[in-house]
């Protein structure tokens, strides 16, 4: 059981350039979260998925994608990358809605330069 | 709007005392209210929650939490603290159903520093 995986660890991108961060859960949880973690700031939402097929948007989406085809995978995909989305990237899934806790990934550390 | 104040960035205790981690909270009805752990360089993990019942949840790692309705808090607690409990602790919470999926609200986070 491996719980809920991202890849890749690190990742350094140029403006402009694009990328797909990952996130897998073997737990089968509905509910799939994209939360970005900037220091002294908590973490912001972006993305959430509350089943297959259904996402919408969290507190910070501009710049961001998501897609939701099976319950196991949930991936972020950046567009013309700025510097404004460095930040660790957090995935995290949990079995259903408000009264359920959050399990969370190891994180993406990305930075744009 | 539901909101969450962890009113200090950083406690410092020594071993073997007991440790207090603040929290304060605004929402509309009834909370729901968590408790998360982040070691360096990890994801998040869950530690307790209160949903409904009694006041005092006991988590893992031999914390707890005491929700204080009259004072809107949920500050966290353990009666000895250990080296390996230094870490980032986030208070985190989430208005009751309103139709839609509430989100969470996490606070900023206290940096807990354990000094042998």
């Amino acid at each position: 059981n491996a719980g809920v995986t991202q890849t890749p660890k690190f990742r350094i991108l140029k403006i402009g350039q694009s990328m797909t961060l990952q996130c897998t859960q073997d737990m089968n949880h509905n509910y799939m979260y994209w939360y970005r973690q900037d220091p002294g700031m908590g973490l912001k939402l972006i993305y959430y998925s509350v089943g297959a097929g259904i996402t919408d948007k969290g507190e910070v989406p501009n710049g961001y994608n998501v897609s939701r085809s099976t319950t196991e995978d949930f991936p972020l995909r950046l567009e013309l990358a700025a510097p404004s989305q460095t930040s660790v990237y957090f995935c995290a899934s949990s079995y259903g809605g408000e009264a359920y806790e959050q399990y969370f990934g190891p994180g993406t550390r990305l930075t744009v330069t | 709007a539901q909101s969450v104040a962890q009113p200090e960035d950083q406690v410092n205790v020594a071993e073997g005392n007991p440790l207090t981690v603040k929290c304060t909270y605004s929402v509309s009805g009834n909370p729901y209210l968590f408790w998360y752990v982040q070691y360096p360089n990890r994801g998040l993990q869950f530690l307790l929650k209160y949903i409904t019942g009694d006041n005092l949840v006991k988590g893992s790692y031999g914390f707890e939490a005491e929700f204080n309705k009259s004072q809107t808090s949920f500050h966290l607690k353990k009666p000895s603290a250990l080296v390996s409990d230094s870490a980032l602790y986030f208070c985190a919470v989430r208005g009751p159903n309103s139709g839609g999926y509430q989100k969470v609200t996490f606070g900023t986070g206290t940096k807990l520093q354990v000094i042998p």
